[in-house]
């Protein structure tokens, strides 16, 4: 089946520093990613949606400039949390669409902010 | 606006009985349901979806029932397993299975031995 490998799977940063999350599709190309925040015991909220080679489209209330998405080639999707701050600590997770596969989701990255 | 709900944060079953786990929606547009399963600092695991044309959708353990004129659906583990312990959460698009997911606020089921 397909894969979407998600690095890191935690990370902890100083505020005020970015940090980058990517998602790569194995085996198979994703034109299209979501990518979504959990913040404990609550929902995933999509934050944005990428197509490959086109300017991502935010969610309402997710701040373009300070969640930077880059998706530059078909297997490769990026999210860099920039000037990071303690109230960006969540779960960030990433899901590939496919009209094959459906709906298939990295395994998530832990970000906190000291 | 939570446009996908479900209200009931947490359920108790035990061992070998159904566990029925409840999501309501608002959007009439959405047309593809999915129900998954997740566990803390993992990403989702896909459990089974319906289509709307369809009124129920079985795989295994897991059923899916539809109920689009109360805009409900429900999920069914028949018979619970221990290992069935998690967090579920149902998720709806507009486009199929090619829409952006909104997602439910989860229910943690546990089951017990």
């Amino acid at each position: 089946g397909a894969v979407v490998s998600q690095h890191p799977s935690w990370v902890i940063c100083k505020s005020g520093t970015s940090v980058k999350i990517e998602c790569r599709s194995l085996d198979f190309q994703a034109t299209t990613m979501f990518w979504y925040r959990q913040f404990p015991k609550q929902s995933l909220m999509l934050m944005a949606t990428s197509n490959e080679g086109s300017k991502a489209t935010y969610e309402q209330g997710v701040e373009k400039d300070k969640f930077l998405i880059n998706h530059a080639s078909l297997t490769l999707s990026t999210l860099t949390v920039t000037s990071a701050h303690p109230e960006d600590s969540s779960f960030y997770i990433c899901s590939a669409q496919t009209q094959l596969y459906g709906y298939t989701f990295g395994s998530g990255t832990r970000l906190t902010v000291v | 606006d939570q446009q996908v709900k479900q209200n009931s944060p947490s359920l108790s079953v035990q061992e070998g009985r159904i566990s029925i786990l409840n999501c309501d929606y608002t959007n009439s547009m959405f047309d593809y349901f999915l129900w998954y399963k997740k566990y803390p600092a993992e990403g989702p695991t896909f459990l089974i979806s319906i289509s709307s044309i369809k009124d129920k959708n079985e795989d295994g353990r897991f059923t899916v029932f539809l109920n689009k004129s109360a805009k409900h659906l429900s999920l069914h583990i028949v018979p619970s397993q221990p290992g069935d312990s998690a967090v579920y959460f149902c998720a709806a698009s507009e486009a199929g299975n090619t829409g952006k997911l909104i997602f439910g606020q989860g229910t943690t089921l546990q089951v017990k031995p």
